[in-house]
């Protein structure tokens, strides 16, 4: 059963960036689609955007055009959120998980990223 | 985009059946058949119950069901259960390659 295992919990000044990753682990990613949601404490999640692997082609929500990228390196099975321009509003959880286009099957263990001065 | 519009909270008793709205536009919900549902238990990431507006993964039990009308999905829980108490999200394709989630329904089991 492959696994989604991202990286450890972040404290941000505002103005800067973060950076998150997320590795699938006991399989790859092949032709899913990997998607990045949020979720601010208390509050719904929030899709940002995602990213299909095999084929390197991010979709982004127009909330984050511009400050959002997302990655995928196929080699290593890895993808990363990068989040620029950083205000007290991005503090959240975030997620990435993996599925089939439609929905999210798999989900990785979140990263906490707090921005704070 | 604006977030779908689901009731703030839900209950039932153990046993009977609870129903949870979710309301969008024709844009999203009403434009498409990829609505999906996640449970959210405390402290815990989401976990998909239904997807493609009626179809259920592997392993979630078949008293959780969906369906669309119009602009509105709808979850059902039959044969609620202790465990069943939890946060659900709907999510649903908004066109132009993105999603946009619900507002989130609390679901207490009296």
């Amino acid at each position: 059963q492959v696994q989604l295992v991202q990286s450890g919990a972040e404290v941000k000044k505002p103005g800067s960036s973060v950076r998150v990753s997320c590795r699938a682990s006991g399989g790859t990613f092949t032709t899913s689609t990997v998607t990045w949601v949020r979720q601010a404490p208390g509050q719904a999640p929030e899709w940002m955007g995602r990213i299909i692997p095999v084929l390197g082609i991010p979709n982004y929500a127009p909330k984050f055009q511009g400050r959002l990228t997302i990655t995928a390196d196929k080699s290593t099975s890895a993808a990363y959120m990068e989040l620029s321009s950083l205000t007290s509003q991005d503090t959240a959880v975030y997620y990435c998980t993996r599925g089939s286009g439609t929905y999210s099957a798999i989900w990785g263990q979140g990263t906490l990223v707090t921005v704070s001065s | 985009q604006s977030a779908l519009t689901q009731p703030p909270s839900a209950s039932g008793s153990p046993g009977q059946s609870v129903t949870i709205s979710c309301t969008g536009t024709s844009s999203d919900v009403g434009g498409y058949n990829y609505v999906s549902w996640y449970q959210q238990h405390p402290g815990k990431a989401p976990k998909v119950m239904i997807y493609d507006v009626t179809k259920r993964p592997s392993g979630v039990p078949d008293r959780f069901s969906g369906s669309k009308s119009g602009n509105t999905a709808s979850l059902t829980v039959s044969g609620l259960q202790a465990e069943d108490e939890a946060d659900y999200f709907c999510c649903s394709y908004a066109g132009n390659n993105y999603y946009v989630f619900g507002t989130g329904t609390k679901v207490t089991v009296l």
